[in-house]
């Protein structure tokens, strides 16, 4: 089953205009850490915001706010007075703290296949 | 710029060599962390280090090693080559591991092709 599923492939917004990117997860830890990053036509790849399970307010970072919705297991970005540059591709991944398990997953991002955002002049 | 510095930025080579791609983590991060972004798996994780010993590891083929040195810099080593391991290979770093908010941090990428 999927870890982290985004289900828009692509999404149009006008410049100064917010918009919302869909990130839903499934995991069965209670610890566990939510991040977005941006990657630019130019291939790096760019933190933008993290949210963690236990985190009772929703994050923000400047234009960018992490819609969490825990019992439905949302993360979605959302990202306030676009502008040209945000055009770019983003993704949702997901960090498991699986403690209790003693497993050997500590580390590793799960990633979704991400959305592509378009901002139109 | 987020600190981390990988090299070669690209790398074109044949069916069959063997390549190692650098990365230098930011000052301070003991981490680092390997992924594979292709276009049909998209972004897979790789293998992570964690002050010189070996954490972590995902789906990584027996062709591939990695390790970590003492001054913290890693290097992914990539062997017999196949057309399908053209991809963009990204190190990532970070502080620590095992914490759920430890966020990784991510080089530029290196971009290999093989003809």
């Amino acid at each position: 089953a999927q870890k982290i599923t985004q289900t828009q492939p692509g999404m149009f917004v006008q410049e100064k205009e917010a918009v919302t990117l869909d990130c839903t997860y499934d995991t069965s830890d209670p610890s566990y850490g939510l991040f977005w990053y941006k990657q630019p036509s130019s291939g790096e790849m760019i933190f933008l915001i993290y949210q963690g399970s236990y985190d009772q307010q929703n994050a923000t970072e400047g234009r960018y706010s992490l819609n969490f919705q825990k019992a439905r297991k949302s993360a979605n970005l959302v990202i306030s007075a676009s502008q040209l540059g945000d055009s770019a591709m983003y993704f949702c991944a997901m960090r498991e703290a699986p403690f209790y398990a003693g497993g050997t997953s500590y580390g590793k991002l799960t990633f979704g296949q991400g959305t592509i955002l378009t901002v139109h002049p | 710029d987020s600190g981390v510095t990988q090299t070669p930025k690209h790398l074109i080579t044949a069916t069959g060599q063997r390549v190692t791609l650098r990365c230098s983590p930011r000052s301070g991060d003991l981490s680092v962390y390997w992924y594979q972004q292709s276009l049909d798996q998209g972004l897979q994780f790789l293998i992570q280090y964690y002050n010189g010993e070996e954490r972590a590891k995902g789906n990584i083929l027996e062709r591939f090693s990695a390790q970590q040195f003492p001054d913290l810099h890693s290097e992914l080593n990539l062997s017999s080559l196949e057309l399908g391991d053209s991809a963009l290979y990204f190190c990532a770093s970070s502080v620590e591991y095992g914490r759920a908010g430890d966020t990784q941090y991510f080089g530029p990428g290196t971009r290999l092709t093989v003809l």
